[in-house]
């Protein structure tokens, strides 16, 4: 079965720049969710869209936008990086039909140097 | 508003033995909750799920979980553990279909021959 897809799987920045994650739902999932796990940490929510509109909203920085796209994938545009933005970034998605559960994607291992 | 807190941070079991993680949670409304696993630099897989069903889920790999309203628990449970069962279990909630999900902090389980 197809699973949720993110690039790239590996980031490596210098401070103050920037960053693009992708994020591709399962087909047919009209809502995407966004999530950071610090090193050692457990998953914290970012940010959610469904059908292309912002739905909820955690604990993101300013710095950090979001959008969801006409095909349903998503882009989590990150600024003037910082060292503490470190991260493994999951992006999960959700039907529906089944709109309780989350299915995640590999995550993008983000390294801030 | 919800949390979720799970006892023991390690948890080391002899192959063959019972795995016992604990999970307690709070919600101002009937819950969604869920048990994810963790392999090392991987994403966060879904082994089983809550919904307001039956108390007692069966999920994948041979866990179990009961939900106890009285005891605001979501106790995960596999009868005999497997080198393949080490890794780091989370327990999440989420207060309605498509809200974000909140973590505890995570088991990490160590299976030793």
């Amino acid at each position: 079965a197809a699973g949720v897809i993110q690039s790239p799987r590996h980031l490596i920045k210098e401070k103050r720049e920037t960053a693009t994650l992708k994020c591709y739902p399962i087909p047919r999932h009209d809502t995407v969710y966004w999530y950071q796990q610090g090193p050692g940490q457990d998953p914290q929510f970012l940010i959610s869209f469904y059908e292309k509109m912002q739905s909820d909203k955690g604990s993101i920085p300013d710095r950090f936008s979001a959008q969801q796209f006409s095909d349903y994938h998503s882009e989590l545009n990150m600024s003037s990086l910082e060292l503490g933005d470190s991260a493994l970034y999951f992006c999960a998605s959700s039907s529906g039909e089944n709109q309780e559960t989350q299915y995640f994607g590999p995550g993008t291992r983000l390294l801030v140097l | 508003a919800q949390s979720v807190t799970q006892l023991g941070s390690h948890v080391s079991v002899s192959e063959g033995a019972l795995v016992l993680l604990r999970c307690n949670y709070s919600s101002s409304v009937p819950p969604y909750l869920f048990w994810y696993v963790q392999y090392p630099n991987q994403g966060l897989q879904l082994l089983l799920k809550y919904t307001s069903a039956a108390t007692l889920v069966k999920g994948i790999n041979g866990f179990e979980a009961e939900f106890k309203k009285s005891e605001t628990s979501f106790h995960l449970t596999k009868p005999s553990a497997h080198m393949s069962d080490a890794a780091e279990y989370f327990c999440a909630v989420s207060l309605a279909a498509g809200n974000k999900l909140t973590f505890g902090g995570g088991t990490r389980v160590l299976v030793k021959p």
